[in-house]
C-alpha cells in the first residue's frame, strides 16, 4: 500500500472550512485513498473514500488532484465537534487491512 | 444506525493477569477485525476473520494473545498473561464484504486497557 503524508496539526476557526491535506505520491491504479476520523478516546469513525473522482457525502467533500498525487478533505463548516485526529490512508482493492499514519490533529476553535 | 459493540469499556488488570475482550460486529457483517492502538499512533491491525476462519493474523503476538470467532458472529479477544506493554486502545470493526470495491470497515468504541 502507498504511504501517505499528513501535517501533524492544523486549526480552524468555527464555521470556517477546514481543508486536510494528504500526499499520496506513489499510490497507484487501483488503490483507494479513505478518510477515517478519531475523537478523543473513542473509535475511529469512516468519513469518505474515491478513487479519482471527487467524492461528496453528508460529512465532508474529498478532491483528489487529477494525478492521484494528493487528495484534499474538505469540511465545508467546521464545529467544535469536528475536533480530531483526521487519518488518509491509502488501500488496495486487494487487501481488507487498513494502515493507519499518525494523521493530523485538527483543532477547532471558538 | 448500527454499530459495532465492545466490551468492557475500560479494563485496569496487573500484569501477569489473563484479560479477555468482546466484540459484537454489526449484523450481517462478515468480516471482524481486531486492532491495537498505543496512545499517539494509529490503529494497527492484530487479526481478522472472514465468517469464523481467521484471514490475516501476521501481527498477532501469538505466545500470549488469542482470538476466536466460534459461530461467525461475536468474536474474543484474550492476552494472557497481561504484560505493561500491552496497556493499548483494543478496537473492533467489522466491514460486509461486497466485493466490488474495498470494504467500509466501521469501528467500535474500543476496550481501553490498562495493565500495572
Amino acid at each position: 500500500d502507498a504511504k501517505t503524508t499528513q501535517p501533524p496539526s492544523m486549526d480552524c476557526a468555527e464555521g470556517r472550512a477546514a481543508n486536510l491535506p494528504c500526499n499520496h505520491s506513489t499510490i497507484s491504479g487501483n488503490e483507494y485513498v479513505y478518510w477515517y476520523r478519531q475523537i478523543h478516546s473513542q473509535g475511529p469513525q469512516y468519513i469518505i473514500h474515491g478513487l479519482k473522482n471527487n467524492e461528496t457525502n453528508e460529512m465532508a467533500s474529498l478532491i483528489i488532484t487529477e494525478d492521484r498525487k494528493s487528495s484534499t478533505l474538505i469540511l465545508p463548516h467546521a464545529t467544535l465537534r469536528d475536533t480530531a485526529v483526521y487519518y488518509c490512508i491509502v488501500r488496495s482493492l486487494n487487501t481488507d487491512k487498513l494502515i493507519f499514519g499518525t494523521g493530523t490533529r485538527l483543532q477547532v476553535f471558538p | 444506525e448500527a454499530e459495532v459493540a465492545q466490551s468492557p469499556r475500560y479494563k485496569i488488570t496487573e500484569k501477569s493477569q489473563a484479560v479477555a475482550f468482546w466484540c459484537d460486529p454489526i449484523s450481517g457483517h462478515a468480516t471482524l477485525y481486531w486492532y491495537r492502538q498505543i496512545l499517539g499512533q494509529g490503529p494497527e491491525l492484530l487479526v481478522q476473520f472472514q465468517d469464523e476462519s481467521v484471514v490475516d493474523d501476521s501481527q498477532l503476538p501469538k505466545d500470549r494473545f488469542s482470538a476466536e470467532r466460534l459461530k461467525g458472529v461475536d468474536s474474543t479477544l484474550k492476552i494472557q498473561p497481561a504484560e505493561l506493554g500491552d496497556s493499548a486502545m483494543y478496537l473492533c470493526a467489522s466491514s460486509k464484504r461486497t466485493g466490488a470495491s474495498p470494504d467500509t470497515q466501521y469501528f467500535g468504541p474500543g476496550t481501553r486497557l490498562t495493565v500495572l
